[in-house]
């Protein structure tokens, strides 16, 4: 059974902090997905990282796959109110039946004004 | 806009009372799936079909059935609902893609209330 573990599990921040979640495996995925939720709203894609060591950048968002694509982490410079939800991770396999996805317990984030 | 769509976004059933909950895709993604997400929780993937092709999670409740008529659309039948099926469903789907993995796509989710 792979396992993705998200960290931290709650995050209250003032407006304009610094912030950092991780996601950590003993497995290797082909992909690692982030996504947001909001309440009462389905889950939103904001990256794919598909390539060991990959960075992408998403304005004040920024995503790195690790080397070995068994962990991922997504940083927010200057964190807004508008930031705030649910963030999840989740690996991705291609098998047979499909592309299967792990997810992580997802981290709900707080930035107060 | 391609999108994943989800009706109703609502829906109040009584304990025991059948309900269907309605996915449909404009992005021609030959796979779909249904989770099943409690608050504060990570979505919980129910089943999901590879083109016709249906595929149960182990831990699936037998009362949780599915059908896909057509490449565009998927139901979830919940036959006889209890009160711990009270959650959000969420349809999502994604691209067969020849060794590699595609992203997944979600709707945003059906509120089932059992009463």
């Amino acid at each position: 059974t792979q396992l993705l573990e998200q960290s931290p599990q709650f995050l209250s921040i003032q407006e304009g902090e610094n912030l950092t979640v991780y996601c950590n495996s003993s497995s290797v995925f082909s992909s690692l997905q982030w996504y947001r939720q909001e309440p009462g709203e389905g889950p939103v894609l904001l990256v794919t990282v598909v390539t060991g060591g990959e960075v992408k950048k998403l304005k004040r968002l920024t995503f790195q796959f690790g080397d070995a694509r068994k962990d991922s982490s997504l940083h927010i410079t200057a964190a807004q109110t508008g930031d705030t939800g649910l963030y999840l991770c989740a690996g991705g396999q291609w098998g047979n039946a499909g592309n299967m996805l792990t997810f992580g317990g997802g981290t709900r984030l707080m930035v107060k004004p | 806009d391609a999108m994943v769509i989800q009706n109703p976004r609502y829906q109040v059933t009584q304990f025991g009372k059948p309900v269907t909950l309605s996915c449909s895709q404009t992005l021609n993604h030959n796979v779909m799936y249904w989770y099943q997400q409690k608050s504060s929780q990570a979505p919980k993937l129910l089943f999901h079909y590879y083109d016709k092709d249906f595929n149960n999670e182990a831990d699936t409740p037998d009362n949780f059935q599915s059908r896909r008529p057509n490449t565009s659309f998927c139901f979830l039948d919940i036959r006889s609902p209890g009160l711990g099926d009270a959650a959000m469903y969420l349809c999502a789907t994604s691209r067969e893609w020849q060794g590699g993995t595609d992203t997944q796509y979600f709707g945003p989710g059906t509120r089932l209330t059992v009463l």
